[in-house]
Order: structure tokens, then C-alpha cells, then sequence
């Protein structure tokens, strides 16, 4: 069955700190993966896809076939970037999410 | 231009009632779907409409039920609401669905009691 898991359920990184949030899928095919965000009181909007290989806000996610990831990261985390990060697959017209993590960013 | 409405943002409901969701995609938006989204089980998939069919469901009840009307609008039911179904549903369109960017909207806080 195909599985969306983000181990972490809640990171704290220090303001300035490299950010990585992983993820690690099953899926018995080619995957269509992406990294959706949440800022406060708003709502949940596309942060990048892998077909795109782009940076987006700083962030970069890179699929690993063989290790089935996809981690999400930022070489220098910013205040801006607290928020909930979920990432999620395409499969058909549906979208399986992982359960989310918070990314808490100490000042 | 409009994004993805939804209506009503707030509802309470007590056991055993239905409610009934709604939905505004974006304009020229043909492809809708639906999510549950609870502090346990994180975001779930009910299902997606597109062109007034149902092309893919989730792994819920068939207490959980959809439509899309001619217009794109869609509308979620849920009948003999349990306290269980508290959460939030969040819609979500895009212009076909396959490889398009989808676009959430803010969602319907349902509370049952």
C-alpha cells in the first residue's frame, strides 16, 4: 500500500541552522512526491514538487530512489519558515499526505 | 482572481444529524477533492470529482458522500454524524487533477457533540 511517513512530528531548529524534515515513502511505481506547507492561520499551499527539481522560499527536496526519500531541506533555517511541512505523494488523482511535522525556528 | 471557497467555515452538529459541505473551486477549475484533516490521523483523502464524477475515493464510510454539480461546485455529506467526525475538511481544486497544481481552501471546522 502506498505510505507517506515523516517521522518527526515536531523539530526545533535554531535560527540560522541547516533545516532538514524527512520523508519516506512506499509506493510500488514511479512516485509524483511534494512538500505542502501550513503557515499560521493559513492555508495548506504547495511548496515544491520533485518533477520540478526547484528551490522554492530556500528550500530544496531531492528524491532518492533507493532509499525512498525525499527530505525536505534549507541550508539556513529562517524565523519565517515555523510552520506545519507535510509531505505528500500522487497516486492517480489523489494525494496521500504524511502526518505532518512542525518546524518550530528558535530565535 | 477567487481561490478555493468553502462554506461554512465554522459548524456544530450533534450526533446522529448530517451535514452537508460546499465547495467553490477556482474559476475553470473542473477537478475537486476532499480531505480530512485531524490531530491523529493528519490529512485523509475522501474522494475527487471531476466533470460531476466521482474518478477516486478514499477509505471512509459510506456515511461520507460527494457531488459536483455542473459548475465545478461541490458538496460533501456526511450523514449520522459520530463525535468521531469532528475535524476538518478541507477542499481542494485544480484545473484536471493529473499533474496540476492543486489549490486547498481554508476549510470547515466541524465539531460534533
Amino acid at each position: 500500500a502506498q505510505r507517506v511517513t515523516q517521522p518527526e512530528k515536531l523539530l526545533s531548529v535554531f535560527k540560522g541552522a541547516p533545516v532538514e524534515l524527512k520523508c519516506n515513502y512506499s509506493y510500488s511505481g514511479s512516485p509524483e512526491l511534494f512538500w505542502y506547507v501550513q503557515y499560521s492561520r493559513q492555508r495548506l499551499q504547495l511548496l515544491l514538487r520533485h518533477i520540478s527539481r526547484e528551490s522554492i522560499k530556500g528550500f530544496t527536496a531531492d528524491l532518492n530512489k533507493g532509499e525512498t526519500s525525499f527530505h525536505l531541506k534549507k541550508p539556513f533555517a529562517q524565523e519565517e519558515d515555523s510552520a506545519m511541512y507535510y509531505c505528500a505523494l500522487k497516486k492517480d488523482d489523489k494525494i496521500i499526505f504524511g502526518k505532518g511535522t512542525r518546524l518550530h525556528i528558535l530565535p | 482572481k477567487a481561490g478555493v471557497t468553502q462554506t461554512p467555515r465554522y459548524l456544530i452538529k450533534t450526533r446522529g444529524q448530517q451535514v452537508t459541505l460546499s465547495c467553490s473551486p477556482i474559476s475553470g477549475h473542473r477537478s475537486v477533492s476532499w480531505y480530512q484533516q485531524t490531530p491523529g490521523q493528519g490529512l485523509q483523502f475522501l474522494f475527487e470529482y471531476f466533470s460531476e464524477t466521482q474518478r477516486n475515493k478514499g477509505n471512509f464510510p459510506g456515511r461520507f458522500s460527494g457531488r459536483q454539480f455542473s459548475n465545478s461546485r461541490s458538496e460533501m455529506n456526511v450523514s449520522t454524524l459520530e463525535l468521531g467526525d469532528s475535524a476538518l475538511y478541507l477542499c481542494a481544486s485544480s484545473f484536471t487533477g493529473e499533474g496540476n497544481t492543486i489549490y486547498f481552501g481554508e476549510g470547515s471546522w466541524l465539531t460534533v457533540v
